[in-house]
């Protein structure tokens, strides 16, 4: 059973960099099957789709947040990684990570960490 | 991008009767990439349905999808209290682009 965990800091000032970890467990990164994710969801609205990454670094990321992020990977230690920045009070959210397939739904999530903007 | 709006916002039903949940495409949707997912108050969301009407790992057969095109449909037959939650609609697969719509909350009345 594939498990995701993120962690980072909870508290992120305006104007920094917002990074996030995920840890995959009960499967390797490194299969080559999935492209890994991250997905925010602001307190009370919906779901937003951040990018993705495949194990040999190839990265998707949505257009609307291109220019602000990055993901990136270290199969030694089966994580990926998110970098936000130039974050604002509108990038306060619960972040989720997540594994996908081509052309497939999410289908395993972790459990999400909330990141608040503020000084 | 594909935007998705899912209506109603808020649908009050009481446990045993039928839910209808609408998602709508501004366009076109290979029924192949049409996703739905529940949500309840702090935890992640659950795939429910993927290809328009297939139900995912261990999703009761009480939950059904249809549709196509720009039209889609999330049916529970008879609600069961533990149903009560967000609904998102999904699609994938649209130029690599990932969008979800706004989410129906069932709530009991």
């Amino acid at each position: 059973q594939v498990q995701l965990q993120e962690s980072g800091p909870g508290l992120v000032k305006p104007s920094q960099t917002l990074s996030l970890t995920c840890t995959v467990s009960g499967g390797s990164i490194s299969s080559g099957d999935y492209y890994w994710s991250w997905i925010r969801q602001p307190p009370g609205k919906g779901l937003e789709w951040i990018g993705y990454i495949y194990y040999s670094g190839s990265t998707y990321y949505n257009p609307s947040l291109k220019s602000r992020v990055t993901i990136s990977v270290d199969t030694s230690k089966n994580q990926f990684s998110l970098k936000l920045s130039s974050v604002t009070a509108a990038d306060t959210a619960v972040y989720y990570c997540a594994r996908v397939k081509a052309m497939a739904p999410f289908d395993y999530w972790g459990q999400g960490t909330l990141v608040t903007v503020s000084s | 991008e594909i935007v998705l709006t899912q209506s109603p916002g808020t649908l009050s039903l009481s446990p045993g009767e039928r839910a209808t949940l609408s998602c709508r495409a501004s366009q076109s949707v290979s029924s192949s990439y049409l996703a739905w997912y529940q949500q309840k108050p702090g935890q992640a969301p659950r795939l429910l349905i993927y290809g328009a009407s297939s139900r995912a790992t261990g999703i009761p057969d009480r939950f059904s999808g249809s549709g196509s095109g720009t039209d889609f449909t999330l049916t529970i037959s008879r609600l069961e209290p533990e149903d009560f939650a967000v609904y998102y609609c999904q699609q994938y697969g649209s130029s690599r682009m990932y969008t979800f719509g706004q989410g129906t909350k069932l709530e009991i009345k």
